[in-house]
């Protein structure tokens, strides 16, 4: 069983719609929760990033941590066909040369 | 955050040769990671590269194959030796900043093994 499990899409939403993103994970020493955005041939892009449980909202963008669960989300609201990338979790459980652990990332188009 | 560059963007190899691949960032940073990324795969570590010390490679990744330098704070460089077209994967370096967690990725360096 892998570490971060996402499911890889590919997701296809028309322009406007809510985006749901999410990935489960097995190791409970997971603490710090990150969201890259990767637009193709290009670098991953870090676009948010949570610590513990709870909820963090930056513009069109929410993320969520559930860590009873091992449950974390990505909602996209009123997705542009600019959001259309790969989406990659990614979560590590801290310290000096703390190891992030990637889901296999999500691919998403914004169809307009 | 940090910017980071990566030298070349692209290549296409022979098979048996090797490649040298550049990281450089605009401030300096104590953690430098290099990843590979295969075709429709996610981010896999190769490892970990600290100023002053020998890198740490995970499993199943080795020195003689990936050596790393890490001459200084804002420099890294990787080579891919002996390359086979197996080796073809987009490479990756990214930073890790003092006391943070989330780690700043450069463009990657596109490389095709014939």
């Amino acid at each position: 069983q892998k570490e971060v499990e996402q499911d890889p899409g590919p997701l296809s939403v028309p322009e406007g719609a809510i985006v749901s993103l999410n990935c489960t994970y097995s190791n409970s020493a997971f603490q710090y929760f990150m969201w890259y955005r990767q637009y193709s041939r290009k670098g991953p892009e870090l676009l948010m990033y949570t610590y513990s449980s709870g909820n963090k909202e930056d513009g069109r963008f929410t993320a969520q941590v559930d860590k009873s669960s091992k449950y974390i989300s990505l909602f996209i609201r009123d997705s542009q066909p600019s959001d259309s990338a790969t989406y990659l979790c990614a979560m590590t459980s801290g310290g000096q040369g703390g190891k992030l652990i990637f889901g296999q990332g999500t691919e998403l188009s914004v169809k307009p | 955050s940090a910017v980071i560059s990566q030298k070349p963007s692209r290549d296409i190899c022979q098979r048996g040769t090797s490649l040298t691949i550049q990281c450089q960032v605009d401030s300096q940073v104590t953690m430098m990671f290099w990843y590979r990324q295969q075709p429709g795969q996610s981010l896999t570590l190769i490892a970990t590269a600290n100023q002053g010390s020998e890198a740490t490679y995970e499993s199943g990744f080795v020195i003689d194959k990936f050596p790393i330098s890490r001459p200084n704070l804002t420099f890294s460089t990787l080579t891919v030796s002996n390359m086979s077209p197996e080796d073809s994967s987009i490479y990756l370096c990214s930073v890790g900043l003092a006391g943070a967690q989330e780690q700043y990725f450069g463009p990657g360096t596109r490389l095709t093994v014939t």
